[in-house]
C-alpha cells in the first residue's frame, strides 16, 4: 500500500497568513492526489483534486501543487473560517490512501 | 442537487451484524464509482472499500475483507455496506462517498452514520 506522510500534525497560523501543508508518498502519484477539508461533526469537502484543480465552489485562496511524490496544499490569507483539519487522498493504486490530518488552528 | 442521505448506524454487540445503506439522488447513480470511508472517535479517516459503477468489481481494505461486504443496487440508486462479525475496533462514523476512481476525487458524500460496537 502507498503511504501518505503528511505534515505538519498541526500549526497554528494568523489571520491572514499563508499556509502550507505537504503530503509525501512513498512512491509515484501521477495526478491521483486531492485534498479535504473536514469541520467537526461533518463530512469531509474536497478541495483540490488532481493534485491542482480548485473544486468549484472552492475559494481561490485555497491551491494545490506538486509532482511524482511530493505534493502542497497552500492557503492562502488564512480566514478564520479556515480553521478545520486537511487530509489529502491517493487513489492511484488499491487501497486509496489518506494522509494523517493537519489541523489548523486560528490564533 | 447531488445528495446521498445515509441510514442504517447505531449499536451493536461484537460479532454482531449491521447494514449501512446510501442513497443517492441528483446524479446517474450508475455511472459512477462509489466509496465507503470511516472515521474512529478522535482519528483520521480511513478508507474502507469501494465499488465499480456496475458492481462487477470491488475493493475493500484488509482490515474488513471478509467480513464487510461493499454492493449497490442501481436500479434503486442504493449503496450498501454490509458488516459482519463486527469488533469494537470498527466503531466509527461510516460515510458514502461518490468516487471518480482517479484524482483523489471523493467529490460529494453522505452525512455519516455512527456505528458503536460495544457489550
Amino acid at each position: 500500500a502507498i503511504q501518505m506522510t503528511q505534515s505538519p500534525s498541526s500549526l497554528s497560523a494568523s489571520v491572514g497568513d499563508r499556509v502550507t501543508i505537504t503530503c509525501r508518498a512513498s512512491q509515484g502519484l501521477r495526478n491521483d492526489l486531492g485534498w479535504y477539508q473536514q469541520k467537526p461533526g461533518k463530512a469531509p469537502k474536497l478541495l483540490i483534486f488532481a493534485v491542482g484543480s480548485l473544486e468549484s465552489g472552492v475559494p481561490s485562496r485555497f491551491s494545490g501543487s506538486g509532482s511524482g511524490t511530493d505534493f502542497t496544499l497552500t492557503i492562502n490569507s488564512l480566514q478564520p473560517e479556515d480553521s478545520a483539519t486537511y487530509y489529502c487522498l491517493q487513489d492511484h493504486s488499491n487501497p486509496p490512501t489518506f494522509g494523517g490530518g493537519t489541523k489548523v488552528e486560528i490564533k | 442537487e447531488v445528495q446521498l442521505v445515509q441510514s442504517g448506524g447505531g449499536l451493536v454487540q461484537p460479532g454482531g451484524s449491521l447494514r449501512l445503506s446510501c442513497a443517492a439522488s441528483g446524479f446517474t447513480f450508475g455511472n459512477y464509482w462509489m466509496a465507503w470511508v470511516r472515521q474512529a472517535p478522535g482519528k483520521g479517516l480511513e478508507w474502507v472499500a469501494n465499488i465499480k459503477y456496475d458492481g462487477s468489481d470491488q475493493y475493500s481494505v484488509d482490515s474488513v475483507t471478509g467480513r464487510f461486504t461493499i454492493s449497490r443496487d442501481n436500479a434503486k440508486n442504493s449503496l450498501y455496506l454490509q458488516m459482519s462479525s463486527l469488533r469494537v475496533e470498527d466503531t466509527a462514523v461510516y460515510f458514502c462517498a461518490r468516487h471518480w476512481a482517479t484524482a483523489g476525487t471523493l467529490d460529494h458524500w453522505g452525512q455519516g452514520a455512527l456505528v458503536t460496537v460495544s457489550s
